[in-house]
């Protein structure tokens, strides 16, 4: 199975601020890295995934993937108090089953 | 277009009651999962369906865990006997066969058992 840790646990910025989250991850043969967003009470919502070494952005939203040192990162550009949840960082076993593995998640809260 | 729809949304047991979660996907979703989320912690994959069959259900904590999904559409998990420990919301998720689909999750069951 995977093991999948995220970092930090909890993270406080202000308005307007980078917010940084980081993921490491156990298989480098893992295939898709996802994160999701999870308000409370809510079920988790996929935000953006990543395959290749590299980065790629989707509006304020830029993840970075580093296959040889089995870390990931999701960076939010002008983090709003609406942004305010649980991140959590999910690796898939590269199946056509999709099957997502996840770590405890980084608690996000954007100030005003 | 509906999302993935779970009922009840909470529950409240004592120990050694039994309780049943019900899940209907996305139309049209072949693959359904089940996941177990304690407080504070990310999900955790119970057992995972292609349309009627059980993939992989390694992952259920003990036989008085178990899942179905009769007609390759609903699916419902049933906990016999619950313990303090089986705390914790239940998810249920859908996704289309195929490479880089993201799973997509309902609100989840949260149980408490005292």
């Amino acid at each position: 199975q995977e093991k999948v840790q995220q970092s930090p646990e909890s993270l406080i910025v202000p308005e307007g601020a980078m917010s940084s989250l980081n993921c490491t991850f156990s298989n480098s043969a893992s295939q898709s890295i996802w994160w999701y967003q999870q308000h409370p009470g809510k079920g988790p919502e996929a935000l953006i995934s990543i395959f290749s070494n590299g980065n790629k952005k989707e509006g304020r939203l830029t993840v970075y993937l580093n296959r040889a040192s089995l870390h990931v990162s999701l960076h939010i550009r002008d983090s709003q108090p609406s942004d305010s949840a649980v991140y959590l960082c999910a690796v898939s076993k590269g199946s056509n089953y999709n099957v997502l593995y996840f770590g405890s998640g980084t608690k996000l809260t954007v100030e005003p | 277009e509906a999302g993935v729809t779970q009922s009840p949304r909470y529950a409240v047991l004592q120990e050694g009651q039994a309780v049943s979660f019900w899940c209907d996907p996305i139309s049209g979703h072949d693959t359904l999962y089940w996941y177990q989320q304690p407080r504070d912690q990310g999900p955790q994959l119970l057992v995972y369906f292609r349309d009627e069959a059980v993939i992989d259900n390694s992952q259920l904590p003990s036989d008085r865990f178990s899942a179905v999904r009769p007609k390759g559409t609903n699916s419902t998990l049933k906990i016999q006997s619950a313990k303090q420990g089986d705390t914790a919301t239940y998810l249920c998720a859908s996704s289309f066969r195929g490479n880089n689909q993201a799973p997509l999750f309902g609100e989840g069951t949260r149980l408490s058992v005292l």
